[in-house]
């Protein structure tokens, strides 16, 4: 069975610092792994995901993530935030084999101050 | 290109009373997910189908909980009797069909119905 750990649920940081969200997953056979953003009141978008090759991946609105094999990671991360990063992250897992169902984290609450 | 459409967006009853979400995903999506979000914790998966099979309901509460996806298009979520518990947002999501090029794992997700059950 696959599961997502999300180490931390909140994460205040002040503009432009950057910041590191964590995921660990646990699974016995090779995974794909994503990070979703969700605005209050909208739905999941997605940042970015893992498949296969290069294990630093790139998404949208700057966000990058490591996925460390031997760690069993996929850490998020920014180099210098917004205010209008402020949202909910998830970490996402699924199956490598059969792509469908994804398992989640619980979520990091990603606060921006000013 | 449309995205995954879910209504209403919210809904407030009674315990014991009954409602019904409905969700028309993404035209060509031939695999369609409900899953519920309570506050503070991440999406749980209630219900995949595949076309208008059922893929996986193990985690569907089927004492109160049915889903539907009659013409394998859109789909209806019901909840009857519903209870304190079952205040979530409810998401519905879409992906491609297996195998085809589009198919990279990724879900496409809907706004989500927000339940209070009072």
């Amino acid at each position: 069975a696959q599961s997502v750990t999300q180490l931390d649920s909140q994460v205040p940081v002040f503009e432009e610092a950057p910041v590191e969200l964590r995921c660990n997953y646990s699974s016995s056979v090779s995974v794909y792994l994503f990070w979703y953003v969700q605005y209050p009141n909208q739905g999941l978008q997605l940042l970015l995901k893992y498949l296969s090759g290069s294990t630093l991946v790139k998404g949208i609105n700057g966000f990058e993530a490591e996925f460390n094999k031997s760690q069993t990671s996929f850490h998020l991360r920014k180099p210098s935030v917004h205010i209008s990063d402020t949202a909910e992250y998830f970490c996402a897992v699924n199956r490598g084999s059969t792509l469908g169902r994804l398992y989640f984290g619980r979520g990091t609450q990603l606060t921006v101050w000013p | 290109e449309a995205g995954v459409a879910q209504s209403p967006r919210y809904k407030i009853i009674e315990k014991r009373q009954s409602v019904a979400f409905w969700c028309n995903p993404i035209s060509g999506h031939a695999t369609l997910y409900w899953y519920q979000q309570i506050l503070g914790q991440g999406p749980k998966l209630l219900i995949q189908f595949q076309n208008n099979g059922v893929v996986d309901d193990s985690q569907l509460p089927k004492d109160r909980f049915s889903a539907e996806r009659l013409k394998g298009v859109d789909s209806t979520l019901k909840i009857q009797p519903a209870k304190l518990e079952d205040s979530a947002v409810y998401l519905c999501a879409s992906s491609p069909p297996r195998g085809s090029g589009g198919n990279t794992g990724e879900l496409f997700f809907g706004e989500g119905s927000r339940l209070t059950v009072l």
